[in-house]
């Protein structure tokens, strides 16, 4: 059975403190692995990662895939009160053409 | 501005009753996908189409049905078959049709059952 776990379901940091935020996959016939960012309404696309150890880099925020363990994490430095949110990770199949996605890690950055 | 439309942002259902929600897209995107969204339990895929006049199954499609007659539009029908409609409902597109390709998400439309 095709699943995507995320880890850890919920988390409370400081302003000015840096996470990292863990997604691991079991999915058939991998062919992407995305990131979203969801704050009350529709999910906005962060990144988007098909090869291993090569870093996506976007401001305070940053992801890397490992397709040998099957994970990828996204980091979010100096965080600020904005980066509150619920961060998704999809993964895409070539199978169906489909995407599995994670519960969700429910970051609150408190000032 | 280019984006996905939900509507409508709220809906009630009362028992027995069928409800048809609304997506539209302008983004000329290829490919259309909804999804449901349960607390504690990510987006799991209802339908999705690749192109007009076809759609596929996802992993939780039975009470709910979809037609794609334009491109522009994928409207699903929760039927009175499903049990537990209660539930925040997302519409999705993407410019292609594999899953290599980013989604665009609309602002979702929140079921509940009077």
């Amino acid at each position: 059975e095709d699943k995507v776990v995320q880890s850890p379901l919920s988390l409370v940091v400081h302003e000015g403190d840096t996470v990292t935020l863990n997604c691991s996959y079991e999915v058939t016939n991998f062919r992407s692995l995305l990131w979203y960012k969801q704050e009350k309404k529709a999910p906005t696309f962060l990144f988007m990662l098909t090869s291993s150890g090569i870093e996506k880099k976007s401001g305070r925020l940053s992801s890397i895939l490992d397709k040998k363990e099957l994970f990828s994490i996204l980091n979010i430095t100096a965080t600020q009160t904005g980066d509150s949110a619920v961060y998704l990770c999809a993964v895409g199949s070539n199978t169906g053409n489909q995407f599995y996605f994670g519960t969700g890690t429910s970051l609150t950055v408190i000032p | 501005d280019g984006g996905i439309t939900q509507s409508p942002k709220y809906l009630f259902r009362k028992e027995g009753q069928n409800v048809t929600l609304s997506c539209e897209q302008n983004l000329n995107h290829d490919a259309m996908y909804w999804y449901r969204q349960d607390p504690g339990q990510g987006l799991r895929l209802i339908y999705y189409s690749q192109i007009v006049n076809d759609f596929q199954k996802g992993d939780i499609a039975e009470g709910y049905s979809v037609s794609r007659e334009k491109k522009e539009s994928f409207p699903l029908t929760v039927t009175s078959a499903q049990k537990n409609p209660t539930a925040f409902y997302l519409c999705a597109s993407s410019i292609g049709r594999g899953a290599h390709q980013p989604q665009h998400f609309g602002d979702g439309t929140r079921l509940s059952i009077l």
